[in-house]
């Protein structure tokens, strides 16, 4: 079973319109990282939260952890064509050194 | 400063040969490093991690193997590719005991077999 859920899976919105990705997982988490990435291209860090509680901006994008840090949600205010891509949350786990992601939410701005 | 070097950025293989894609992390030492593959319209699935020298952990058992033959290589084979092999590759790396950095990754090598 997947261990980091992302939803949704894909999402088209309108440019200038507000929209949210989450990313669940069922185990705590030791630091989430959110990505963006263009397929076949590398990927773009955005934000790391690692604390409960934790919110990080950046420019339009703002990025929380819940208390529990089990759920984060990436937040874009003002959608724009620049915001398109794939957007990924990664997470490492107490107690192990892997590091993986998840399922990935494809964003399209229509202009 | 760290960096990350992998390479080749695209290979086309025809199915049966080998596979050797490599990468190289500078400007730090016991790093942790991770093979990731990209199926097309697909989220990134991990492939393989390492702590230390000749320390592999697989975590998908399948067609391809991986070495670290060297504190800051990490090597991902195959001795022979199947059509299903095709994907986006990508190596990352991170500190083995700082927790506020983050991961960093390579360019990715965009690997076809025909």
């Amino acid at each position: 079973s997947q261990e980091l859920e992302q939803s949704p899976q894909s999402l088209i919105v309108q440019e200038g319109k507000n929209l949210t990705i989450n990313c669940t997982s069922s185990k705590t988490l030791y630091g989430l990282y959110w990505y963006k990435q263009k397929y076949g291209e590398g990927l773009i860090f955005l934000m790391m939260l690692q604390k409960g509680g934790e919110e990080k901006s950046h420019e339009k994008i703002t990025a929380k952890l819940d208390e529990k840090k089990q759920q984060s949600s990436l937040h874009i205010t003002a959608s724009q064509p620049s915001h398109a891509g794939i957007y990924l949350c990664g997470a490492g786990f107490s107690g192990t050194y892997k590091y993986i992601f998840g399922t990935g939410t494809r964003l399209k701005v229509l202009a | 400063s760290q960096t990350i070097h992998q390479w080749p950025a695209t290979l086309v293989q025809p199915v049966g040969s080998p596979l050797s894609l490599e990468c190289t992390v500078e400007g730090t030492s016991n790093p942790n490093l991770y093979w990731y593959r990209q199926a097309a319209g697909r989220g990134l699935q991990l492939l393989f991690y390492s702590v230390g020298i000749g320390q592999i952990s697989s975590e998908v058992p399948q067609n391809l193997s991986a070495s670290r033959p060297q504190d800051r290589q990490f090597i991902l084979s195959s001795k022979k590719l199947l059509l299903s092999d095709s994907g986006f590759y990508l190596c990352a790396w991170r500190p083995l005991r700082q927790s506020n950095y983050g991961y960093t990754f390579g360019s990715g090598t965009r690997l076809t077999v025909v």
